[in-house]
């Protein structure tokens, strides 16, 4: 059975910074390309950033790139997310994805359960 | 970048209507479109992929068609269960943006 458990998340203060994990199983992780998707309360899911399989190729949302960074390590099975520059904006609860294939155009087919990030002073 | 669009926004039906939804993309993205259906309080769940393949397990009332601009998603006879919102996604480039989402509940 696919799991992945995220962690992490807090409150932090405008400008600051926090790193996300999410513990893989139940599948090959360096299989599969990952993603992080978050969702605001109330609101839609929106997309993050996305990693390839060999972590070689990487994607980032405008609204985020220059101050997130997506990695993974595949001998611990483990997706990262380095969030730095943090903004109000930035507050929602951050999904874990399992995408169908090795590389980014895919869908997600695993979520995990999310963890929560709340920026604000 | 591309934009995603749904409609309706919201829609109300009663059990066994059949319920369609639209998705469209401001250009041609092929066929690499996602369904999720979030239920309340729930964590998205992937229904279709390649704008028209059942994933594993979803109820076969639900499908999806279309190619280039124009997705539907058809839940052939809606049941208590199905209450949600459903989102489209595109997959063939990033940004792999969301659309807005339908909410469906029942009549």
């Amino acid at each position: 059975e696919v799991q992945l458990l995220e962690s992490g998340g807090g409150l932090v203060q405008p400008e600051g910074s926090l790193r996300l994990s999410c513990a893989a199983s139940g599948f090959t992780f360096s299989n599969y390309a990952m993603t992080w998707v978050r969702q605001a309360p109330g609101k839609g899911p929106e997309w993050v950033s996305s990693i390839s399989d060999s972590g070689d190729n990487t994607f980032y949302a405008d609204s985020v790139r220059g101050r997130f960074t997506i990695s993974r390590d595949s001998s611990k099975d483990t997706l990262f997310l380095q969030m730095n520059s943090l903004k109000a904006g930035d507050t929602a609860l951050y999904y874990c994805g399992k995408i169908r294939s090795g590389i980014a155009t895919a869908a997600i087919n695993h979520w995990g359960q999310g963890t929560l990030v709340t920026v604000s002073s | 970048d591309i934009q995603m669009t749904q409609s309706p926004s919201s829609l109300s039906a009663s059990v066994r209507d059949r319920v369609t939804i639209t998705c469209r993309a401001s250009q041609g993205i092929s066929n690499y479109l996602a369904w999720y259906q979030q239920k309340p309080g729930k964590v998205p769940k992937l229904l279709i992929y390649a704008a028209s393949t059942l994933q594993s397990g979803v109820p076969s009332r639900f499908s999806g068609s279309g190619s280039g601009t124009h997705f539907t998603l058809t839940i052939s006879s809606l049941q208590p269960e199905d209450v949600a919102t459903y989102y489209c996604q595109k997959y063939n480039s990033a940004p792999f943006t969301f659309g807005p989402g339908t909410k469906v509940d029942i009549k």
